[in-house]
Order: C-alpha cells, then structure tokens, then sequence
C-alpha cells in the first residue's frame, strides 16, 4: 500500500523567504504527483502535476521537482507572500487513484 | 463554470440518523470521486465513477456507506445509520478524463463538513 508522508507538518516564515516543502512516497512505480493547495473550509486546488517521466514543473513562483526513482518530490515556492499561506497536500496517482500525504500547512507573516 | 457544487455545506446529526449529502459536478466531467478527509487518517478516497457507473468502491467503510450517481449532473453519499465515527469532511471531485498516466487533474468541490453527535 503506498504511503506518502510530507514532512514539515507546519512552517512558519516571514514574508520573502523561500518555501521547501517535502513529499515521499514508498512505492515508486507511480503514474505522476501532483501538489494541490487547500484553504481552510475550502477544496483543494492542484498546482502542478508532474508525470513519471518528468523532472520537474514550474509556474510562476512555483518549481516542483520529481525523484521517483528515490520516492520523493519537493515544492518550492519562491518569494512567499502571505497570500500563500494555506495547506499544500501532495497526491501520487498508482493504479488510478490518488493517494494524499497529511499535507504541510504554512504560514507566511507579512 | 460554478464549478463543483456540494450541499449541504455543514451538517449536524445525532447518531442513527441517515445523512444524504450531494454533489453535482462539472458540466462533462465523465469521472466523479468522493473522498473523506478526518485528521487521524487524511483525504481517503471512497468511490468513483465513470459515466454514472461505480468503478471502485474500495474505499467505502462499510454497509452503512452509499452512494449513487443517478444522472450526469447529480450523486449522493448516504450514511445510514450515522455514528460519530463518520463524522469529517466529505468531498466531492470530478474529471473529465482519468488515467494513469494522464495529464488531467481532478477538481474539487468545498467539501461538507459533517458532526454526528
């Protein structure tokens, strides 16, 4: 059963500094991984989806890298706001379903 | 798009009730998924469907756990009776296509929040 953990469980930072949040899974035959952000009372949005083959995938502020063959990917976001400060969740896709880490919830102080 | 609609948005019940909760996804999305997000075990998926049709109810706790999907346009996660072990929050996602290795995403509704006391 893959399990994917994302470690840190909560990050504070001032406004400005760099985001690196971690993603690692245990089964590395995935299909892709993508990073979704939630709101609070809110679902959840994807950011960026990386397929296997990839390396990684960016937009705008945001870089995701894949490791797959090591079962770990890592968001960074650059610059943060305090508009980013929300919960990112990453989610592997085996076998057709997607299978969520307990997600990073960040924090940004202006 | 509204995008995907989910009611009720919050929900108190007392233990043995039924509680219905309902999505209606995107417009020509083919694949529709609910999910269940509690703090001691994460977003879980329970079932999903292509076409109106269950594909995988893997995910579905148990018997008191349903849902249909009756049209393109409307589903229903029924807990009957209701125990304050179900109480989360449950989302609703669609897509209009779903592979393994494909480039599309699922998008996800608000969520309902449920209390059964």
């Amino acid at each position: 059963k893959q399990e994917v953990t994302q470690i840190p469980a909560a990050l504070s930072v001032p406004e400005g500094e760099n985001l690196v949040l971690n993603c690692s899974f245990t089964d590395s035959a995935i299909y892709n991984l993508q990073w979704f952000r939630q709101d609070p009372g809110k679902g959840l949005t994807s950011l960026l989806l990386i397929q296997s083959s990839q390396r990684e995938q960016t937009s705008g502020r945001l870089n995701a890298s894949l490791d797959k063959s090591s079962g770990r990917s890592t968001l960074y976001i650059a610059a943060s706001q305090p508009g980013d400060s929300a919960t990112y969740l990453c989610a592997v896709n085996d076998d057709y379903k997607l299978s969520f880490g307990a997600g990073t919830t960040v924090t940004v102080r202006a | 798009d509204a995008g995907v609609i989910q009611s009720p948005r919050h929900e108190v019940t007392e233990m043995g009730q039924e509680v219905t909760l309902r999505c209606k996804p995107i417009s020509g999305h083919d694949y529709l998924f609910w999910y269940r997000q509690t703090m001691m075990r994460g977003l879980e998926l329970l079932i999903y469907f292509n076409n109106n049709v269950p594909i995988d109810d893997s995910g579905m706790p148990e018997d008191r756990f349903s849902a249909k999907m009756p049209n393109a346009s409307f589903s229903t996660l029924k807990i009957q009776p209701s125990e304050p072990r179900d109480s989360a929050v449950y989302f609703c996602a669609s897509s209009p296509t779903w592979d393994r290795g494909g480039e599309e995403t699922q998008y996800f509704g608000p969520g309902t929040r449920l209390l059964v006391l």
